[in-house]
């Protein structure tokens, strides 16, 4: 079975400060996948970034970063000079294989982001 | 490109009556088709997921249902609705395969009273 936790329940941050969202993904799977989705207030579910097991490279995509250190099982997400506009819940997700050919993202209780000015 | 939508937006409803939210994907073909549930206190999980037409499975045994009669429309259904039916149902899709994204819709919060 999958496992993701983020253990942290909120944080808060003022504008411009550089906030790191901590996720680990414990599994037995040698090959998964590991998502982040941001919630804002209005409810809906925003892709942000993807990163797979067998990847080797962490990467920068705009202010948004992701550090995957397959040694811990962690997969860290990290918000660049942090904005209002990011205040929101985010959410680590992890993906395995469905019998019958569809797919299920286990999801970690999320992380309240504040972003205060 | 792809849109998801999902209706009603809100929606209270009493126990013990009908219910139907519908999902419809555009902007592509044969999707994989998903229904989640968010309670209170942010956790997610599946109900029911979809391959094709007809095609249901369901995660967990609960008061609802899930239809596909469409290859891009998803709907969820109960006959009775319980209290604790209440929550954010999100409907998602993604490209079949394994390393695809989901992408979800815009919810919808049910309050059962």
């Amino acid at each position: 079975a999958q496992k993701v936790t983020q253990a942290q329940t909120e944080i808060s941050v003022v504008e411009k400060e550089d906030v790191t969202l901590d996720c680990v993904y414990e599994t037995r799977d040698t090959t998964y996948y590991l998502f982040w989705y941001k919630q804002p207030p209005s409810g809906e579910l925003v892709f942000l970034i993807r990163r797979n097991s067998f990847d080797e490279q962490n990467e920068i995509s705009g202010r948004y970063s992701w550090n995957f250190q397959k040694s811990t099982s962690s997969f860290n997400f990290t918000i660049t000079a942090s904005q209002v506009v990011d205040s929101a819940v985010y959410f680590c997700a992890g993906k395995y294989i469905l019998t019958g050919g569809g797919n299920k993202l286990t999801f970690g209780t999320g992380t309240q982001l504040k972003v205060e000015l | 490109s792809q849109t998801i939508h999902q209706w009603p937006a809100t929606l209270v409803q009493p126990v013990g009556s009908p219910l139907s939210l519908e999902c419809t994907v555009e902007g592509t073909s044969n999707p994989n088709l998903y229904w989640y549930r968010q309670a209170a206190g942010r956790g997610l999980q599946l109900l029911f997921y979809s391959v094709g037409i007809g095609q249901i499975s369901s995660e967990v045994p609960q008061n609802l249902s899930a239809s596909r009669p469409q290859d891009r429309q998803f709907i969820l259904s109960s006959k009775k609705l319980l209290l604790s039916d209440s929550g954010f149902y999100l409907c998602a899709w993604s490209v079949p395969g394994i390393y695809n994204e989901q992408f979800f819709g815009p919810g919808t919060r049910l309050t059962v009273l």
